[in-house]
């Protein structure tokens, strides 16, 4: 089972400041891997997938880089919407795991 | 519109059977992966497996594989998650999702909070 890590449990930045998440897999995943957003009571969405590409809808100030083992979720300028939980999947191999999920929250 | 509308809140005693559904419309059900989730509360997401429509293969991950059964009827466009025997510990929400380039998953249900108590 591929290992799914994230960087940090909880980030704390001030609106307007870039956010940085990162995402480590145990081995590689090529770019298999998605980003989601979760806010307080709701449904995860998707953000990003193929590790790089904007999901429909999903503005430009978020973008995802990165391959193999290793993953960033970057949201350039945060606004207060973007306060949520931010989970990694990869989907290279079965089963498909998730990371733990890292909480960003207002500094 | 594509829509994935899941069944309402169970509420069972352990070692009783429970059986929840994902009704979807507005895309061809049988040609995506349809798969479920589950979020233990408070914490994060753990895949527990996918059913293809259109031949019904299915995929578990090990940690559900013989605790639940995954399933769909392509007559009705809906996918199921069944349980036959529940324990305190199935208590949890769950999540059906659709499948999107490759096994992201674009479209997620609103959730069936599935309660375990004596």
């Amino acid at each position: 089972e591929i290992v799914m890590t994230r960087s940090a449990a909880t980030l704390s930045v001030s609106p307007g400041e870039r956010a940085t998440l990162s995402c480590r897999a145990s081995q590689s995943v090529s770019s298999n891997l998605a980003w989601y957003q979760q806010k307080p009571g709701q449904a995860p969405r998707l953000l990003i997938y193929g590790a790089s590409t904007r999901a429909t809808g999903i503005p430009a100030r978020f973008s995802g880089s990165g391959s193999g083992t290793e993953f960033t979720l970057t949201i350039s300028s945060l606004q207060s919407e973007d306060f949520a939980v931010y989970f990694c999947q990869q989907y290279s191999n079965w089963p498909l795991t998730f990371g733990q999920g890292t909480k960003v929250e207002i500094k | 519109e594509v829509q994935l509308v899941q069944s309402g809140a169970g509420v069972k005693k352990p070692g009783e059977s429970l059986q929840i559904f994902c009704q979807t419309s507005g895309y061809a059900f049988a040609g995506h992966w349809i798969g479920w989730v589950r979020q233990m509360p408070g914490k994060g997401l753990e895949w527990m497996g996918i059913i293809y429509p259109g031949d019904s293969d299915t995929r578990y991950s090990p940690s559900f594989q013989g605790q639940v059964t995954i399933s769909a009827d392509r007559s009705i466009s809906t996918a199921y998650l069944q349980w036959s025997s529940l324990k305190a510990s199935d208590t949890a929400m769950y999540y059906c999702v659709r499948s999107f380039s490759g096994y992201s998953f674009d479209y997620w249900g609103q959730g069936t909070p599935v309660t375990v108590s004596s």
